[in-house]
């Protein structure tokens, strides 16, 4: 199995902020990551797909970048809306795993 | 309007069986492979199984093989997951997602405890 390690665990930053947020494979997947937000007892958001593909209607402050085993995902600046749990998925194998996710709290 | 709907989450007695539905709607449902995920209370997401358009080839994580099993009705625009054996550490959150490798579309989630 392909093993998704992100970082870090849990962040704090503040309005206005940039942040990145770390996705690293157990082996390579070829840019088949995708980033999701999830917020308290919701279902998860699609932000991107393919590493760096944006997502129809997410906002332009949200990007992904990578290659090989290690991926970012960045928001460039941070809006209060946006204070969530991250999870980085890859879909390069026939069995689909997550990252264990980031959690993004204001400082 | 992609809709998907689940339903079919309860209480249930550890060894105990439950089979979940997902009935979907406002797209071409046998175009696209399926997902079950699943939320255990606090703690991350964890993809479950996996079905191809015409159920030829599924695809579970290693924690649920033999136990749960994943099919489809394309007569039916409908996703199920059967499960049996069911654990304590199967409590959870399951969702139903659109697959085309990422999830676009998710459901609202049926929750299913396991306890005596």
């Amino acid at each position: 199995d392909i093993q998704m390690t992100q970082s870090p665990s849990s962040l704090s930053a503040s309005v206005g902020d940039r942040v990145t947020i770390t996705c690293r494979a157990s082996q390579g997947i070829s840019n088949s990551l995708a980033w999701y937000q999830q917020k308290p007892g919701k279902a998860p958001k699609l932000l991107l797909y393919a590493a760096s593909r944006l997502e129809s209607g997410v906002p332009s402050r949200f990007s992904g970048s990578g290659s090989g085993t290690d991926y970012t995902l960045t928001i460039s600046s941070l809006q209060p809306e946006d204070f969530a749990t991250y999870y980085c998925q890859q879909y390069y194998s026939t069995q689909y795993t997550f990252g264990q996710g980031t959690k993004l709290e204001i400082k | 309007e992609v809709q998907l709907v689940e339903s079919g989450g309860g209480l249930v007695q550890p060894g105990g069986s439950l089979r979940l539905s997902c009935a979907a709607s406002g797209f071409t449902f046998s175009s696209y492979w399926m997902s079950w995920v699943r939320q255990a209370p606090g703690k991350g997401l964890e993809w479950v199984a996996n079905i191809k358009q015409d159920g030829s080839e599924k695809y579970y994580v290693d924690s649920v093989k033999g136990r749960f099993t994943i099919s489809r009705d394309n007569a039916k625009n409908s996703l199920y997951l059967q499960m049996n054996s069911l654990r304590a550490e199967d409590t959870a959150v399951y969702y139903c997602a659109r697959s085309s490798g990422w999830y676009d579309y998710w459901g609202q989630g049926t929750l299913v405890t396991v306890s005596s």
